[in-house]
C-alpha cells in the first residue's frame, strides 16, 4: 500500500530536549515537505525537500532541522523544542512538480511542556 | 501575513443542500489554486485544483470557480453528503511552478447534517 508513515504519532516531552519525528514513503517521490497545523494559522511549510540532500526552507523554518540521505525518509529534528513548537505536523511527499499529487501522512501531534 | 485566506472558520450545511466555501488571497503571483480536505486523525487529501487561465474546475459533486479580478475562489459541494464532513484547505503555490513552497489558507469545516 502507497503510504506516508510518520512516528511517533503522539508525543508530549520538556522544553529543551531534543527530539525526531521520522517520516518514510514507500512511493519512490522526489519531493517531500514538512508542514505544522496551528487553530487559526492553517497548514504552515516548514520545509521541503526536492531530492536526496537537496532542502530548503518553507514559511516557517525556525527551530527546525532536517536532512534527506535516502529517498524514502525526511526527519524532522527540534534541537532544543520551546512551547511555541506545540502544534499538529503532516510530512507529505509527492512524485514531481504537480501538487495534487502531494500525499500526506497521518500527523504528529506534540506537546511540549 | 497571510497570503491565503479561509474567512470562515464553520460552515454547517443541510445534506441535500449545496454548501459554499470561500477563499481569498492577496499574491498576485499565484496562478495555481488547490482544494484539500482533511478528516480527523488523518493527513490533508487532494480534493480539486484549478488553474488561473480557467474560471471553473468541475469534478463530479465538487466545482471550483476562480475571481480573479477579486482574487477569490470557492468551492461548491453539490448536492453535500454527511460524508463531505471535514476541515477543506485552499492552497497556492508562487508563480513559476515551485510547487514545493506554497501556502495554506487556515481552514473551513464544514458540518454537513443528516
Amino acid at each position: 500500500e502507497a503510504q506516508v508513515t510518520q512516528n511517533p504519532r503522539y508525543l508530549i516531552t520538556v522544553t529543551g530536549k531534543k527530539l525526531t519525528v521520522t517520516c518514510s514513503q514507500n512511493m519512490n517521490h522526489e519531493y517531500m515537505s514538512w508542514y505544522r497545523q496551528d487553530p487559526g494559522l492553517g497548514l504552515r511549510q516548514i520545509y521541503y525537500s526536492m531530492n536526496v540532500e537537496v532542502t530548503d526552507k518553507g514559511d516557517v523554518p525556525e527551530g527546525y532541522k532536517v536532512s534527506r540521505k535516502e529517498k524514502r525518509n525526511f526527519p524532522l529534528i527540534l534541537e532544543s523544542p520551546s512551547p511555541n513548537q506545540t502544534s499538529l505536523y503532516f510530512c507529505a511527499s509527492s512524485p514531481g512538480q504537480r501538487q495534487e499529487t502531494q500525499y500526506f501522512g497521518p500527523g504528529t501531534r506534540l506537546l511540549v511542556l | 501575513d497571510q497570503q491565503v485566506k479561509q474567512n470562515s472558520p464553520s460552515l454547517s450545511v443541510q445534506e441535500g443542500r449545496i454548501s459554499i466555501l470561500n477563499c481569498d488571497y492577496t499574491n498576485s503571483m499565484f496562478d495555481y489554486f488547490l482544494w484539500y480536505k482533511k478528516y480527523p486523525a488523518e493527513g490533508p487529501t487532494f480534493l480539486i485544483s484549478i488553474s488561473s487561465i480557467k474560471d471553473k474546475n468541475e469534478d463530479g459533486r465538487f466545482t471550483v470557480f476562480l475571481n480573479k479580478s477579486a482574487k477569490h475562489l470557492s468551492l461548491h459541494i453539490v448536492p453535500s453528503q454527511p460524508g463531505d464532513s471535514a476541515v477543506y484547505f485552499c492552497a497556492a503555490p508562487p508563480r513559476g511552478g515551485n510547487f514545493n513552497k506554497f501556502y495554506f489558507g487556515s481552514g473551513t469545516k464544514l458540518n454537513v447534517k443528516p
